[in-house]
């Protein structure tokens, strides 16, 4: 277990509806990372936050948003919503290994299906 | 832009023997590089690290080879067992301060170890 923990684990939905993913960090983490990985790709960054506040941004499309509240969970919210958008949808927190070493820990994704 | 390269999508080695997985990047301000390993229905799992600092990381059976005027990296698996069977992901980090930034992630290795 992560410590990471995304609800729900699987949405389907139509296109053009709106969903919101959650994402609760590891306790005392202050980051919040969001990946999209569609069909045999690997994890593509979207968003960064760091204690609610946007730290870093990558090809995250504009229907697409997300913030990070004073509890530090993070929401991402979806909209507008096209087949092309069906993929797993990861959320990371940043923290320290047992070895020290600085690394993401990962919460087990939500699935979309987008019908 | 793939930053992070793996190249063979698929690895099949007999239990016992050597698993050597591979991975190549493009951008000379990576400076920090990691291993997950991800099973099906999970979030991906840190297995290990290497700074750019280094050459070499060893963690238990799995060791980490950083060759930076190539920009490859490997991971080495020995002896490699049934339960290792899952999908690897190389990932990059640039610019690590004492919050890790974004990773740029390859589209995975899937090794089979058959007994």
């Amino acid at each position: 277990d992560s410590g990471v923990t995304q609800t729900p684990k699987h949405l389907i939905t139509a296109t053009g509806q709106r969903v919101t993913l959650r994402c609760s960090p590891r306790s005392g983490d202050l980051s919040v990372y969001w990946y999209q990985q569609s069909l045999d790709q690997g994890l593509q960054f979207l968003i960064q936050y760091y204690n609610g506040e946007e730290r870093a941004k990558g090809n995250i499309l504009e229907r697409f948003s997300a913030q990070q509240f004073p509890d530090l969970h993070s929401e991402l919210n979806l909209s507008s919503l096209e087949l092309g958008d069906s993929a797993l949808y990861f959320c990371a927190s940043s923290g320290v290994a047992g070895g020290g070493q600085n690394i993401q820990y990962f919460g087990a994704g939500t699935r979309l299906s987008v019908l | 832009d793939q930053q992070v390269k793996q190249n063979s999508p698929s690895l099949s080695v007999q239990e016992g023997r050597i698993s050597i997985l591979n991975c190549d990047y493009t951008n000379s301000m990576f400076d920090y590089f990691l291993w997950y390993k991800k099973y099906p229905a999970e979030g991906p799992t840190f297995l290990i690290s290497i700074s750019s600092i280094k050459d070499k990381n060893e963690d238990g059976r799995f060791t980490v080879f950083l060759n930076k005027s190539a920009k490859h990296l490997s991971l080495h698996i020995v002896p490699s067992q049934p339960g290792d069977s899952a999908v690897y992901f190389c990932a990059a980090s640039a610019g690590r301060g004492s919050t890790l930034g974004r990773l740029y992630f390859g589209r995975g290795t899937q090794l089979t170890v058959w007994p």
